[in-house]
């Protein structure tokens, strides 16, 4: 079964300052990757996703994961915080064997500071 | 608009009572799922269903129950067997692999 990694459970970031969050997934065959936000009290929405192709990919809201195939991650980057992106960020793998089954990372809460 | 509705945002229920979640999509995605949040613990399957009429367990299925009787609906409940009941709930849906899931906003189930 797969499992996902989020190494930092916490990230304090000042507003402006570059931020990234790492995220490292079980080996397999065929993996298509996640990451999402949660603001308070709400449901999760899609960043980004690798399905296959360009290993760079670039979400919304500025965001932008590398996809690591020798390193098995996904980290998520982004160049330039805003207050508004202070949020728990999740990553998320699946794979063929699973289906669309999706298994998540423990997440990681990101706090802008001004 | 599209999308998948919780209800209610906020329930509160005594101990030893069953209690029913609500989902519902109008997305007209054949998969659905529920998660368990915790703090700290990121989140954990409970049960899905890929058909109508049709569901398996997943990682933490015990003390809870669902039905799939619709394509548009996919009811949790939280019965007095589940022993720490207190968490917040989200339900999502997904089309075919590979293109991830549409969640709903939640329900925060408090258990007194």
């Amino acid at each position: 079964a797969q499992s996902v990694t989020q190494l930092d459970s916490q990230v304090p970031v000042f507003e402006e300052a570059p931020v990234e969050l790492r995220c490292n997934y079980s080996s397999s065959v065929s993996v298509y990757l996640f990451w999402y936000v949660q603001y308070p009290n709400q449901g999760l929405q899609l960043l980004l996703k690798y399905l296959s192709g360009s290993t760079l990919v670039k979400g919304i809201n500025g965001f932008e994961a590398e996809f690591n195939k020798s390193q098995t991650s996904f980290h998520l980057r982004k160049p330039s915080v805003h207050i508004s992106d202070t949020a728990e960020y999740f990553c998320a793998v699946s794979d063929r064997a699973a289906g669309n089954k999706l298994t998540f990372g423990g997440g990681t809460r990101v706090l802008v500071k001004p | 608009d599209g999308g998948i509705t919780q209800s209610p945002k906020y329930l509160f229920r005594k101990e030893g009572q069953n209690v029913t979640l609500s989902c519902e999509q109008n997305l007209n995605h054949d998969a659905m799922y529920w998660y368990r949040q915790d703090p700290g613990q990121g989140l954990r399957l409970i049960y899905y269903s890929q058909i109508v009429n049709d569901f398996q367990k997943g990682d933490i299925a015990e003390g809870y129950s669902v039905s799939r009787e619709k394509k548009e609906s996919f009811p949790l409940t939280v019965t007095s067997a589940q022993k720490n009941p207190t968490a917040f709930y989200l339900c999502a849906s997904s089309i075919e692999a590979p293109f991830g899931y549409t969640f709903g906003s939640g329900t925060r189930l408090t258990v007194v």
